[in-house]
């Protein structure tokens, strides 16, 4: 099983819906981070939760939110999809000691 | 705000030859980060340099963290078809702080 396990793996949705992407961990890690994959543009990050009741704003957190519902778990919601949110998604943890990231297997979400 | 620049953008090789990547930080880095991203998959640690001027080795790559603690490279020798990916630095301005990637560098490997 992945340590970092996001849900779901591909989305189609509406413009203007509502839409969560899930992550969960079991790596015990208590940093959280969300990032944004655009051919060209790297990982851009939205936000990132250095533990349950820590959650800051990335370079990209318009039109984005995010909750810690517990250390293993951080949900990026998209409050009213738009088309140039079309782009994969990476959920990735880290803890403070080692300091390297792990990733999920990422959400490729289109926006239609 | 911190920016991590990266170079090539694209780097097409011919297999059995070297290149070299480039990452350049607008600020001072704790440390750098490199990773691999394989076509269709996600990214995936390589190794993290810490100190002033450290080259670390693995197999055929050879990382370097420059003296100022602002550019890093990642040296490919004799590349393979297993090469192909995209290679991300990425590195904290302090320690502690939060990851900032570069926009990555793609390999291409022509056999």
């Amino acid at each position: 099983d992945a340590d970092v396990t996001q849900t779901p793996r591909n989305r189609i949705t509406k413009t203007g819906k509502r839409i969560m992407l899930e992550c969960s961990q079991t790596k015990g890690h208590d940093r959280m981070y969300w990032y944004r994959q655009d051919p060209g543009l790297g990982l851009r990050l939205i936000y990132y939760s250095f533990d349950v009741k820590d959650i800051n704003k990335g370079e990209i957190s318009d039109g984005y939110s995010v909750s810690r519902q517990a250390q293993a778990k951080f949900s990026l919601s998209l409050e009213s999809a738009i088309p140039n949110q079309t782009a994969l998604y990476f959920c990735a943890t880290s803890d403070t000691r080692r300091r390297e990231a792990f990733f999920g297997q990422g959400t490729r979400l289109t926006v239609v | 705000g911190q920016q991590v620049m990266q170079i090539p953008q694209y780097q097409h090789v011919q297999e059995g030859e070297d290149f070299t990547t480039y990452c350049n930080s607008s600020t001072t880095l704790s440390n750098i980060q490199w990773y691999k991203q394989r076509p269709g998959g996600h990214p995936v640690f390589l190794i993290q340099l810490v100190k002033s001027g450290e080259v670390k080795k693995q197999k055929r790559l050879t990382f370097q963290f420059g003296e100022a603690k602002k550019n890093s490279s990642l040296h490919i020798t004799a590349t393979q078809t297993t090469d192909v990916g995209t290679y991300f630095c990425a590195g904290p301005k302090a320690a502690g702080n939060k990851l900032t990637f570069g926009g990555g560098t793609r390999v291409l490997v022509k056999p």
